[in-house]
């Protein structure tokens, strides 16, 4: 199975962008997989932010749509996730995960370690 | 937006004790329902999807049932490693939710 590493900055500014990485290994960003990201407040639950897959077809949570894009770079086997005008809500740890295009589970079945971000002044 | 309500959120139980986690959706999702296990400092760990389909690898003590509106995961004899963080998550239209969680602890 693939494995997934999250990377990008731990501190972000109020307002400002947040931008992560995620680098895919063991397996190729074209494989039958759409590509993910899951954040968790600390001490909270999880939270689905978006979803990308090779073709660049993508789905957005519905709520944070308007300032959220993830794009994927084939030639480097990675996505990423750009979050715009963040507050202090948007403090988190980001994961990164691969749902398998299978029709069948509709789940998130590899995850990254997870990566910090504060937003803070 | 489908709303996810686990109970309870916290529970106790020992060690070979049977323990039962519900998980209850604001509309039908039909049978499109996961749970997750996560530990401190970890990513979640895929157990069930498919609401009672378990996934490769994961010990027969957990088994997940429902469909509809109502769901639970059963832990069947409570070890040591179970105490975590459990989350249903629905899927609906290419749109994603997941419970609150439920934290099992061992008395």
């Amino acid at each position: 199975q693939v494995q997934l590493q999250e990377s990008g900055p731990g501190l972000v500014k109020p307002s400002g962008t947040l931008s992560l990485t995620c680098a895919v290994s063991g397996g190729s960003i074209s494989s039958s997989n759409w590509w993910s990201w899951v954040r968790q407040p600390p001490g909270k639950g999880l939270e689905w932010i978006g979803e990308i897959y090779h073709g660049g077809n993508t789905n957005y949570n519905p709520s944070l749509k308007s300032r959220i894009s993830i794009s994927v770079d084939k030639s480097k086997n990675q996505f990423s996730l750009k979050l715009s005008s963040v507050t202090a809500a948007d403090t988190a740890v980001y994961y990164c995960a691969s749902r398998p295009d299978d029709g069948v589970r509709m789940v998130f079945a590899n995850w990254g370690q997870g990566t910090l971000v504060t937003v803070s002044s | 937006d489908i709303q996810m309500t686990q109970s309870p959120s916290t529970l106790f139980a020992s060690v070979g004790d049977r323990v039962t986690i519900t998980c209850r959706a604001s509309q039908s999702i039909s049978y499109w329902l996961a749970w997750y296990q996560q530990k401190p400092g970890k990513a979640p760990k895929l157990l069930i999807y498919k609401a009672s389909s378990l996934e490769s690898g994961v010990s027969s003590r957990f088994s997940g049932s429902g469909s509809g509106t109502e769901f639970t995961l059963t832990i069947s004899s409570l070890q040591p490693e179970d105490s975590a963080t459990y989350y249903c998550q629905q899927y609906n239209s290419y749109s994603w939710t997941f419970g609150q969680g439920t934290k099992v602890e061992i008395k």
